[in-house]
């Protein structure tokens, strides 16, 4: 079965950092770029960043909203991408869903993890 | 930046038609896939490639596209598709979502 859990997610202060885990199983990892998305509560989706895999240099892009702040990595020993984020603001607050990216001259994402809730408060 | 514009929300009755549209600039050469959310779940993948469906989407769930304008349709719409929907594409290595689309089925 292909699955994807995240975990890490948990309160933080404005201005720490947290650092977020997605295990991957039941398919090939090491091939496969990985995506983080959010979704504040009652919001709708925002892709976060990706990271591809070792064949295409490991490359990281980010959302403007992110990029400076948050780093993705993986580990295809361990079949693992991580979310790196500092300097949290109160806006980061969101669930955190991992995803496997598709992709043949477009992308989409399947399967997705069931999230982990981050929450930036005082 | 790319914006993908969806109607907020979409009403349908029991066993109808429902379809729900997808515009952005960029469409025309691009194909946009779709997931359904449901309350408290992960969001799962029911179109791709524009037209393409997963295996275990059931057939009454279909892509379609058309100039800049990406819909998808449901056919005789069930109570278990109430959900919000999303569609989604691709644009210079940047990943963009619609706003979503809250599917009632009355």
């Amino acid at each position: 079965e292909v699955q994807l859990v995240e975990s890490g997610g948990g309160l933080v202060q404005p201005g720490g950092s947290l650092k977020l885990s997605c295990a991957a199983s039941g398919f090939t990892f090491s091939g496969s770029a990985m995506h983080w998305v959010r979704q504040a509560s009652g919001k709708g989706l925002e892709w976060v960043g990706r990271i591809r895999s070792e064949l295409n240099g490991y490359a990281t892009a980010y959302a403007a909203s992110v990029k400076g702040r948050f780093t993705i990595s993986r580990d295809d020993s361990k079949n693992t991408a991580f979310l790196q984020m500092n300097t949290l603001k109160t806006e980061d607050t969101a669930v955190y869903y991992c995803t496997r990216g598709r992709s043949s001259s477009t992308v989409w994402f399947d399967p997705w993890g069931q999230g982990t809730l981050v929450t930036v408060s005082s | 930046s790319y914006e993908l514009t969806q109607p907020p929300s979409v009403s349908v009755s029991p066993g109808q038609t429902a379809s729900i549209t997808c515009s952005g600039d960029k469409l025309g050469g691009e194909f946009a896939c779709w997931y359904q959310q449901k309350p408290g779940q992960s969001p799962v993948l029911v179109i791709y490639q524009g037209t393409k469906r997963p295996s275990g989407i059931p057939e009454r769930f279909s892509g379609s596209n058309s100039g800049n304008t990406a819909t998808l349709t449901i056919s005789g719409t069930q109570a278990m598709d109430e959900a919000d929907y999303y569609c989604q594409a691709w644009d210079s290595s940047t990943v963009v979502f619609g706003g979503g689309t809250k599917l009632t089925v009355l």
